[in-house]
């Protein structure tokens, strides 16, 4: 069965650079959601998306967006990068907007130096 | 806003039963979710409660009580690949947003 699929896998990026990770959602699938998870701490919520209208957003900064386009596919751009958005990017998708299952991603892992 | 408490560490032999615990604040809360990560991997949907009772799913249960705000979730026939973090999650239809707990640490020992 397809999952959600998230690239890349591993990002290095130096500080002050842009990164852009990609979500693509299993099919059918009608919200997108974006965690950030350090190393020893629970996924915290960034955004989310349902029916590719904005949903919600947690504690993102200004130098992250976000968008969902017409194909349900999902990008998350972070700019003027910081050693602090060092971590494990999820991204999840669910059928209801209610987020009764969420089927994550393997995650993409930024590491900026 | 949305919080979820749950115990940081848990520890138990296997065979055993666990049971982790979690205490919700959610205005617009629609239901509780459990999930387990192993490390550096993604979480994985265990369990979901709507309404009041148990749920169960082979060796892991789920329980909720909207009342109390409280839930938990039940390990039985503890085996040592159980050993993961393990997180309570809420829906709130208010705000469209899915939050996590802190985790609970599972450590299966032989």
């Amino acid at each position: 069965a397809a999952g959600v699929i998230q690239s890349p896998r591993h990002l290095i990026k130096e500080k002050r650079e842009t990164a852009t990770l990609k979500c693509y959602p299993i099919p059918r699938h009608d919200t997108v959601y974006w965690y950030q998870q350090g190393p020893g701490q629970d996924p915290q919520f960034l955004i989310s998306f349902y029916e590719k209208m904005q949903s919600d957003k947690g504690s993102i900064p200004d130098r992250f967006s976000a968008q969902q386009f017409s194909d349900y596919h999902s990008e998350l751009n972070m700019s003027s990068l910081e050693l602090g958005d060092s971590a494990l990017y999820f991204c999840a998708s669910s059928t209801d907007g209610k987020a009764t299952e969420a089927f994550f991603g393997q995650g993409t892992r930024l590491t900026v130096v | 806003g949305q919080s979820l408490e749950q115990p940081s560490e848990v520890t138990a032999v296997e065979g055993a039963i666990v049971q982790i615990n979690c205490t919700y604040q959610t205005s617009g809360f629609y239901g509780l979710s459990w999930y387990q990560q192993h490390d550096g991997g993604a979480p994985t949907f265990l369990s979901y409660n709507a309404l009041d009772g148990l749920e169960e799913t082979g060796r892991f249960s789920s329980f909720l009580s909207r009342s109390d705000s409280y839930g938990y979730l039940l390990l039985q026939e503890l085996q040592m690949k159980d050993s993961a973090s393990y997180f309570c999650a809420a829906f709130s239809s208010n705000t469209g947003k899915l939050i996590f707990g802190q985790g609970t640490t599972l450590q299966v020992k032989p």
